[in-house]
């Protein structure tokens, strides 16, 4: 089955610095690779996905992610951090193996803090 | 567009009483999610429905939980008795017509039971 580890809990950063939540995943095909972003007191927002081609991804707010399979991960990045990125980050993943419909399934979230 | 609408916002019963939750997913989506968010977890699939049909209930705790698209548009999901370990946050989310795989999802704001 498929799996998603984030592997830390709050990720802190200065305002203008660059940024960087890790996600490494687990499939036994080929994956579908998604982050979402929630904020307090709302439903998860879409910034981005990795379905094939181009393993640097471009998303909403600036952010970008770099899909690296030798090493199954698919870390968020983005070069200069806001304060209003501060929120809950969550990698997801969904596994093509047989073509079947496998459902999306998430990490625990990382949270993270921009500093002013 | 409208988002996803979800309701109630917020929800507060005792053990072994009934809840319902109501969803209203974006004109036009087809595939329709539901998903439990435990505090501290990311979302875990609960059901997901094409139209009025159910494609994915492995995780639904079907002695207790119950979910239904009698029309193919908006969505019921319903807990029958609530135990503590169903408090959390229900959300709703939807996708474009066919519910590709790698279409991105979009989520209604919740709806946070607490269960005492």
């Amino acid at each position: 089955a498929q799996s998603v580890a984030q592997p830390e809990d709050q990720v802190n950063v200065a305002e203008g610095n660059p940024l960087t939540v890790k996600c490494t995943y687990s499939v036994s095909g080929n994956p579908y690779l998604f982050w979402y972003v929630q904020y307090p007191n709302r439903g998860l927002q879409f910034l981005l996905k990795y379905i094939t081609g181009d393993n640097l991804v471009k998303g909403s707010y600036g952010f970008e992610a770099e899909f690296n399979k030798s090493q199954t991960s698919f870390h968020l990045k983005k070069p200069s951090a806001l304060v209003s990125d501060s929120a809950l980050y969550f990698c997801a993943v969904r596994d093509l193996v047989n073509s079947g419909n496998t459902p999306l399934v998430f990490g625990k979230g990382t949270r993270l803090s921009v500093i002013a | 567009e409208a988002g996803v609408a979800q309701s109630p916002r917020y929800k507060i019963i005792e053990k072994r009483q009934s809840v319902a939750f109501w969803c209203n997913p974006i004109s036009g989506h087809a595939t329709l999610y539901w998903y439990q968010q435990i505090l501290g977890q990311g979302p875990k699939l609960l059901i997901q429905f094409q139209n009025n049909g159910v494609v994915d209930d492995s995780q639904l705790p079907k002695d207790r939980f119950s979910a239904e698209r009698l029309k193919g548009v908006d969505s019921t999901l319903k807990i029958q008795p609530a135990k503590l370990e169903d408090s959390a946050v229900y959300l709703c989310a939807s996708t474009q017509r066919g519910g590709l795989p790698y279409n991105e999802q979009f989520f209604g704001p919740g709806t946070r039971l607490t269960v005492l």
